[in-house]
């Protein structure tokens, strides 16, 4: 089946530890993003990447980072510099969308880190 | 990208038809409707996007006017398993980059 992996769905650090959450899709998908969101609020972007070795900042990348070395593949690290770092972290793929055409985002099912 | 105004809340009988109306005024030319929904605890589902015609799949119908200032999803039939938060979001199709508001809670009742 196609789709996009999250693991683990809980995940839960000591602060000052930085942290990795996994992202894996086999959509044949170029583009990727990586999305927080804090509870009762909508999604806010971190990052995102339209082709291997590439990523864009998004709106909070402060206290995160990246890598995209494979197409499947888009890891986020949380940083102890990352001031609140609980949340449920949310990875999305989508088609490059050139050409005009569009860039319908297809989620995974999150992983909800706790640093205590 | 252009902001989008939805209600906080709603409720709809279930086997009625839901419509979830969104206002986008500031929208400019290349940029596309796109709604989601999040059931809780899950990541975002894409129901339908259009441009400027109205739009029906499986899921939804998607209205336009014809100024493109607002729109409306349609769910014709919401079931229990509807109840969500839908999102209305427009992108321009050079980024990719969609800005989630806070949607509007979508309650279906029996």
């Amino acid at each position: 089946d196609g789709g996009i992996t999250q693991s683990p769905k809980y995940l839960f650090r000591k602060e000052g530890q930085n942290v990795t959450l996994s992202c894996e899709q086999n959509l044949n998908h170029d583009a990727m993003y990586w999305y927080r969101q804090d509870p009762g609020q909508g999604l806010r972007l971190i990052y995102y990447s339209q082709i291997v070795n590439d990523f864009q900042k998004g709106d909070i990348a402060e206290g995160y980072s990246v890598s995209r070395e494979k197409k499947e593949s888009f890891p986020l690290t949380v940083t102890s510099a990352q001031k609140n770092p609980t949340a449920f972290y949310l990875c999305a793929s989508s088609s490059a969308g050139t050409g005009g055409k569009t860039y319908e985002q297809y989620f995974g099912p999150g992983t909800r880190l706790t640093v205590t | 990208d252009a902001k989008t105004t939805q209600p906080t809340s709603m409720d709809c009988a279930e086997g009625r038809a839901a419509n979830l109306p969104c206002n986008h005024s500031t929208i400019s030319g290349n940029e596309y409707v796109y709604w989601y929904r999040q059931i809780h605890s899950q990541g975002p589902q894409y129901i339908i996007h259009g441009l400027k015609n109205n739009e029906t799949n499986e899921m939804a119908s998607l209205i336009i006017t014809e100024d493109r200032k607002s729109s409306t999803l349609i769910l014709p039939h919401a079931t229990l398993r509807d109840t969500a938060v839908y999102y209305c979001i427009v992108s321009s199709s050079n980024t990719g980059k969609l800005i989630f508001g806070q949607g509007t809670t979508l309650q279906v009742k029996p």
